[in-house]
This record gives C-alpha cells, sequence and structure tokens, in this order.
C-alpha cells in the first residue's frame, strides 16, 4: 500500500482481557517497528524487525506483551491480560533502508477500562 | 546510551514570529539526527533528518534544523509560523549502527493569532 496501515484506529477493551493490534508495513520495507506514546508523552521503543533477524524485544515493558512478524509482512502485537496503564497509542513504523528514514503509521488507540 | 532531551514542553508563539525547538542529545558515537510533527489525532510525519554533509538540513513547510556537533544539538527553526504549524514536535536520534529511533518527550508548538 501507499503508506503504513494499522488497525484498528481505536479500540476500548475491558481490564484482563487480551487484544490484538495489527500492522501492515509499506509493500518491500524489511524493517518495522512499534512504539508506545502515552497521553502527553514521548514515544517509547517496544520492539523491533528486520527481514528474518531475530527481533529486538528490548523496549517491551512486561512478558504480557509480545510480537510477531512472518517475513516482510504484516506484524500483529498482542497484549494480554490488559491493565489500565496500558492505554495509549500503539504507533507502527516501516522502513526500507536500515534506519535512515521511517513511515508512521496514524496509530491504534488503545484504552483499557 | 544514547538519550535525547526537547528543552521546552510547550512554546506558545505569535503568527508570523520566528519560532526555534532545542533538541539536544547525549551519544559516545555518531548519530543519525530526525525531526517530525505530529498534528492532532494523526501519526507522525517526517519534517526532516540529518545524516551526513551539510549540518543546515531543510525540510518540509519551511523548517531548517541545524546540527552541532560540539554542543550535541539539533534545533528546529522556523523564520515564520502559520496557524497550521499547530502540532506536537518531536526530535529523534538513531545511533550509526542501531536501528531503533530514540525519541525525545516532544515540544507541543501552539501558535495564537
Amino acid at each position: 500500500g501507499a503508506g503504513v496501515s494499522q488497525s484498528p484506529s481505536n479500540k476500548v477493551t475491558e481490564k484482563g482481557k487480551d487484544v490484538e493490534l495489527r500492522c501492515d508495513p509499506i509493500s518491500g520495507h524489511t524493517a518495522l517497528y512499534w512504539y508506545r506514546q502515552r497521553l502527553g508523552q514521548g514515544l517509547e521503543f517496544l520492539i523491533y524487525f528486520q527481514g528474518n533477524s531475530a527481533p529486538d524485544k528490548s523496549g517491551l515493558p512486561s512478558d504480557r506483551f509480545s510480537a510477531e512478524r512472518t517475513g516482510e509482512s504484516v506484524s500483529t502485537l498482542t497484549i494480554q491480560r490488559t491493565q489500565q496503564e496500558d492505554s495509549a497509542v500503539y504507533l507502527c513504523a516501516s522502513s526500507s533502508d536500515r534506519g535512515k528514514g521511517y513511515t508512521f503509521g496514524s496509530g491504534t488507540r488503545l484504552t483499557v477500562v | 546510551a544514547q538519550s535525547v532531551t526537547q528543552l521546552d514542553s510547550q512554546v506558545p508563539v505569535f503568527e508570523e514570529a520566528p519560532v526555534e525547538l532545542r533538541c539536544n542529545y547525549s551519544s559516545s558515537v555518531s548519530v543519525y539526527l530526525f525531526w517530525y510533527v505530529q498534528y492532532p489525532n494523526q501519526g507522525l510525519q517526517l519534517l526532516l533528518k540529518y545524516l551526513s554533509g551539510s549540518t543546515l538540513v531543510k525540510g518540509i513547510n519551511g523548517f531548517e534544523a541545524e546540527f552541532n556537533k560540539s554542543q550535541t544539538s539539533f534545533h528546529l527553526r522556523k523564520p515564520s509560523v502559520h496557524i497550521s504549524d499547530t502540532a506536537e514536535y518531536f526530535c529523534a536520534v538513531r545511533l550509526q549502527g542501531a536501528q531503533k529511533l530514540v525519541f525525545g518527550q516532544g515540544t507541543r508548538l501552539t501558535i495564537n493569532p
């Protein structure tokens, strides 16, 4: 597609439920990143995928968070047993040239009630 | 580890006035530098980036930034702002050889008529 697509754009979930967020990167982009943006704060790195290499999971805040990506296609970020502090906008970005240019999606706004 | 400091959380200016948004970083190795803009309820859009070469970088919408290695700064400037420039601005750094962007906390630019 023309840009990075994220779905859903908004998600309201009850505390304790699992949620799955989807990112569809720009075709041909080998690198994919997930960031979290809490209200009024900057972007917090979560995880990075590069081709078939092992992902960099160093930013995942707890074992309730996981992400998958098959090859150079869609990625899903899963949050298990959601907590209120998980409420944030989750942004996905992709890149074709080893990090010299990133294109961000519009994000998924997650609200845990 | 590298870090990014945006010295002003909020900057109010009058329309047609000049503006400078400050960004300092800490890193012991060479870096790539980026400025992103986030309009209300939208994703991040790249304004400009410094990879190498000329330290004065020009971006979209009349913005420019200057890389100052000795002061480890990458301040963003615009000589005359418009109401439409009202947004959140994020400075980001990536170490050469690393893959993830590290973001500052953001500066909210508000343009008053």
